[in-house]
């Protein structure tokens, strides 16, 4: 089974600083790892994932996150916020070659000041 | 294609009353879900359908709780009788393992059924 481990339940931030939102997982097989956003009153949409290949995934609205095997770490970062980027973040892991489920971890509340 | 579709997206019914939330998954989706989400809990997965089946009911509360896929593009949450700890926002997600589509392994949420039972 896999779990996965969602250090801060939230992350205030100024407009334009930089931010990184952070993912640890537990797991005995190889691991697919996603980023999901909800903004208010919608559901979870992706924003990157990883799969295999490159450690440095790029997703939509200027987010990065870096696959950290031996740190068994899935962080998510931007250089610069905006207030648009309010929002909740749930790091997620599946095991593709044990539970295709993901598991989601509890959500990390980013909140962007002016 | 339209995403995933669910209704109601507001529900509010009176304690031991019968809701019925609704999902009309993406086409050639084979993969269904229905989460709940709370502050208290955040994200719980209830239940799952791989191909229409029912594979893990384990996170169904309780037998007030039911749900069913009569087919590929349609499924239903029943909670028959209706509690008030049962207010929570409903989502259903669907998704594909198959390789040759673009979007395979990820989960596409609907945007929910916000339920109040009083």
């Amino acid at each position: 089974a896999q779990s996965v481990t969602q250090l801060d339940s939230q992350v205030p931030v100024f407009e334009e600083a930089p931010v990184e939102l952070r993912c640890n997982y537990s797991s005995s097989v190889s691991v697919y790892l996603f980023w999901y956003v909800q903004y208010p009153n919608q559901g979870l949409q992706l924003l990157l994932k990883y799969l295999s290949g490159s450690t440095l995934v790029k997703g939509i609205n200027g987010f990065e996150a870096e696959f950290n095997k031996s740190q068994t770490s899935f962080h998510l970062r931007k250089p610069s916020v905006h207030i648009s980027d309010t929002a909740e973040y749930f790091c997620a892991v599946s095991a593709p070659g044990g539970s295709y489920i993901p598991t989601f971890g509890r959500g990390t509340s980013l909140i962007v000041h002016p | 294609d339209a995403g995933v579709i669910q209704s109601p997206r507001h529900e509010v019914t009176e304690m031991g009353q019968e809701v019925t939330l609704r999902c009309k998954p993406i086409s050639g989706h084979d993969y269904l879900f229905w989460y709940r989400q709370t502050m208290m809990r955040g994200l719980e997965l209830l239940i799952y359908f791989n191909n229409n089946v029912p594979i893990d009911d384990s996170g169904m509360p309780e037998d007030r709780f039911s749900a069913k896929m009569p087919n590929a593009s349609f499924s239903t949450l029943k909670i028959q009788p209706s509690e008030p700890r049962d207010s929570a926002v409903y989502f259903c997600a669907s998704s594909s393992r198959d390789r040759g589509l673009a979007g395979a392994d990820e989960q596409y949420f609907g945007p929910g059924t916000r339920l109040t039972v009083t």
